[in-house]
């Protein structure tokens, strides 16, 4: 089975300070993983993943994640927040030998103040 | 824009009543999935199809079905609605059925169930 937890409903960060969005999973195999961000009324938009190699990920908008095997951790950074990147974001998972459908974590609110 | 469209953007019905919600995927993608997301259960996936085929389900009512035409756009079908359904409703292609792909999300269809 696959599952993943964002255990921040809601983080708060000033804008040009470095921010952190933690993300942790667990499955049977080798894991697949993906941070999406959701403006406003708006869909999912996809940010980074990881499926193998190089344990940090570089994705739009300045995202990076680093992906802990040992933590089994994906927490998603940038060195400097915008107030623009103030959003929902969502971590998902899939086990490479599981099912078809990524898991998706309840999302965690990043609100970045100026 | 994800290259992702659904209509309509919102609906408002009431009890009772039946809707079908209407997805187009991104050019070349072979795979759909249908979402609802609401604020107590999250993003919650309903069902996949892939190349006309349904390929996964999930938390689908039994009051809701989807199909996949030859076209590749995708219905969702909710009949005998109920206050609870009241949701925004996504839907996501990606280019394989299973595979480590990200999905690209449409900006949501909003339905309100008076």
């Amino acid at each position: 089975a696959q599952s993943v937890a964002q255990p921040e409903d809601q983080v708060n960060v000033a804008e040009g300070n470095p921010l952190t969005v933690k993300c942790t999973y667990s499955v049977s195999g080798n894991p697949y993983l993906f941070w999406y961000v959701q403006y406003p009324n708006r869909g999912l938009q996809f940010l980074l993943k990881y499926i193998t190699g190089d344990n940090l990920v570089k994705g739009s908008y300045g995202f990076e994640a680093e992906f802990n095997k040992s933590q089994t951790s994906f927490h998603l950074k940038k060195p400097s927040a915008l107030v623009s990147d103030s959003a929902l974001y969502f971590c998902a998972v899939r086990d490479e030998g599981g099912s078809y459908i990524p898991t998706f974590g309840r999302g965690t609110s990043l609100i970045v103040h100026p | 824009d994800s290259g992702v469209t659904q209509t309509p953007k919102h609906l408002i019905t009431a009890t009772g009543q039946r809707v079908t919600l209407r997805c187009s995927p991104r050019s070349g993608d072979l795979s759909v999935y249908w979402y609802q997301q609401s604020l107590d259960q999250g993003l919650q996936f309903l069902i996949q199809y892939y190349n006309g085929e349904e390929r996964a389900k999930g938390n689908i009512l039994e009051r809701f079905s989807a199909q996949q035409f030859p076209d590749l756009h995708s219905e969702l079908n909710l009949s005998s609605l109920e206050l609870g359904d009241s949701a925004l409703y996504f839907c996501a292609s990606s280019a394989l059925a299973g595979d480590y792909n990200e999905q690209f999300f449409g900006p949501g269809t909003r339905l309100t169930v008076l």
